[in-house]
């Protein structure tokens, strides 16, 4: 079935390093794919979002990589932040609107 | 300007009781969506309106759930009557149009017991 997964639950990265996180989708027929942040108590936070024309975007400390071939997404973040510390979704939607497709979440660490 | 806001933060209801779940979108967002995430799992969607219609419901699980838009403004849903297997963290969402951003609520979360 369709799906959007990710590879790791758990994720503990220094402070001050980079964080990588990574998601595979299964269904090619996507082309819009979307992180969210979500911290404790509060609902899923946009962070970045990426259409599959293109194969990487870059915001504020954040970067998504989009790899077609092999239906891989991921999320860098340069010099994490206890901030950081959250689980991070990726979803997908087919055409950019409607309904979206997440994938388990993995959860951020960040020792101080 | 307000984010989307949903009410009650925590509900804690027994089986086959009602709950009824409040949305308020963002100001002049048509397009509300509402999702689900059940403890352990990803974060699955329930149904979309645009204004005050139904435009895709077939995440909703069966007919113990009610979703209403009236007006195409705040959204509810109701579950009638709970069962167990209801209990997680129900998200709202709004967007502008389908092809914008989707901004999420706080969330509800629904314990039945």
């Amino acid at each position: 079935g369709e799906s959007v997964g990710l590879h790791l639950p758990t994720l503990s990265v220094q402070e001050g390093d980079n964080s990588i996180i990574n998601c595979a989708y299964s269904n090619s027929a996507s082309d819009y794919f979307i992180w969210y942040k979500q911290e404790s108590g509060k609902g899923p936070q946009f962070i970045i979002d990426i259409r599959s024309n293109m194969d990487k975007r870059q915001g504020q400390r954040v970067t998504v990589l989009l790899n077609k071939t092999v239906k891989h997404l991921s999320l860098q973040i340069a010099a994490t932040q206890p901030g950081d510390s959250a689980v991070y979704f990726c979803a997908e939607n087919k055409y950019q609107g409607g309904k979206l497709i997440f994938g388990q979440g993995t959860e951020l660490s960040v020792k101080p | 300007e307000a984010g989307v806001t949903q009410f009650p933060s925590h509900s804690v209801i027994e089986k086959g009781q009602t709950v009824t779940l409040r949305c308020d979108p963002i100001s002049g967002h048509d397009n509300l969506y509402w999702y689900r995430r059940v403890m352990g799992k990803e974060i699955k969607f329930l149904l979309h309106f645009v204004k005050e219609s139904k435009q895709d419901e077939s995440g909703m699980p069966n007919n113990r759930f009610l979703a209403e838009r009236t007006g195409g403004t705040y959204s509810t849903l109701k579950v009638q009557p709970a069962e167990l297997e209801d209990s997680g963290v129900y998200f709202c969402a709004s967007s502008t149009d389908r092809s914008d951003t989707q901004y999420f609520g706080p969330g509800t979360r629904l314990t039945v017991l």
